[in-house]
């Protein structure tokens, strides 16, 4: 089955620590997103890539860092420097064309800094 | 001032009975999107439906209809015959600037409608 996926579906790190998010996606996809979503929010956007070695930052990328090696996937890396990091993150991907442009999303992986 | 409000945190329906989720949008591009998404509790986000800016007719998906008046910039959701596990999250969203080979790839998010269907 096409998909995204995500793992782990819970993670727990301690503070100072440097903390990598997997995405993998079988459908395809040129591009790829991550999204941080806070409690009785909305998703607000990490990072977007529109193709292999390529991305761009969104609207909350300080303390975030992703890179995109191979087209199936789109690692996150929340580093030391992001002051808030307890969140619920979300990875998505989409074809990259067209006004329409469904987003697919994966499970989502829970973060909590201890 | 935020590009997608939606004024209701929370919303009750009883079961078989419609439902409408309001979302209003600030744009000044001639070309946007508009999606809804459902969030379970589980945390996935559900594609619902789609209406683009040039689209004349309302956009349907089975029980689900999107309620477009352009002029009001509003995309209110309309669940018909809610079910029980109609019971979720709701989100409005907003893709600006994307037209036939357009680059804009963000979606702005509303904060989200929670949806409480009752036996």
């Amino acid at each position: 089955d096409g998909g995204i996926t995500q793992s782990p579906k819970y993670l727990f790190r301690k503070e100072g620590q440097n903390v990598t998010l997997s995405c993998e996606q079988n459908l395809n996809h040129d591009a790829m997103y991550w999204y941080r979503q806070d409690p009785g929010q909305g998703l607000r956007l990490i990072y977007y890539s529109q193709i292999v070695n390529d991305f761009q930052k969104g609207d909350i990328a300080e303390g975030y860092s992703v890179s995109r090696e191979k087209k199936e996937s789109f690692p996150l890396t929340v580093t030391s420097a992001q002051k808030n990091p307890t969140a619920f993150y979300l990875c998505a991907s989409s074809t990259g064309q067209g006004a329409f442009d469904e987003q697919f999303f994966g499970p989502g992986t829970r973060l909590t800094v201890l | 001032a935020q590009k997608i409000t939606q004024t209701q945190p929370g919303m009750f329906v009883q079961e078989k009975e419609a439902v409408t989720l309001d979302c209003t949008y600030d744009t000044s591009d001639q070309s946007y999107g508009l999606f809804w998404y459902k969030q379970p509790s589980s945390g996935e986000m559900i594609f619902l439906i789609y209406q683009g800016s040039y689209d004349e007719q309302n956009a349907t998906e089975g029980r689900y209809s999107l309620n477009f008046q352009k002029a009001r910039k509003s995309a209110n959701l309309v669940i018909s015959a809610s079910q029980l596990g109609d019971s979720a999250m709701y989100f409005c969203a907003m893709r600006e600037g994307r037209s036939s080979g357009g680059s804009n790839y963000k979606l702005t998010f509303g904060k989200g409608t929670l949806l409480t269907v009752n036996p």
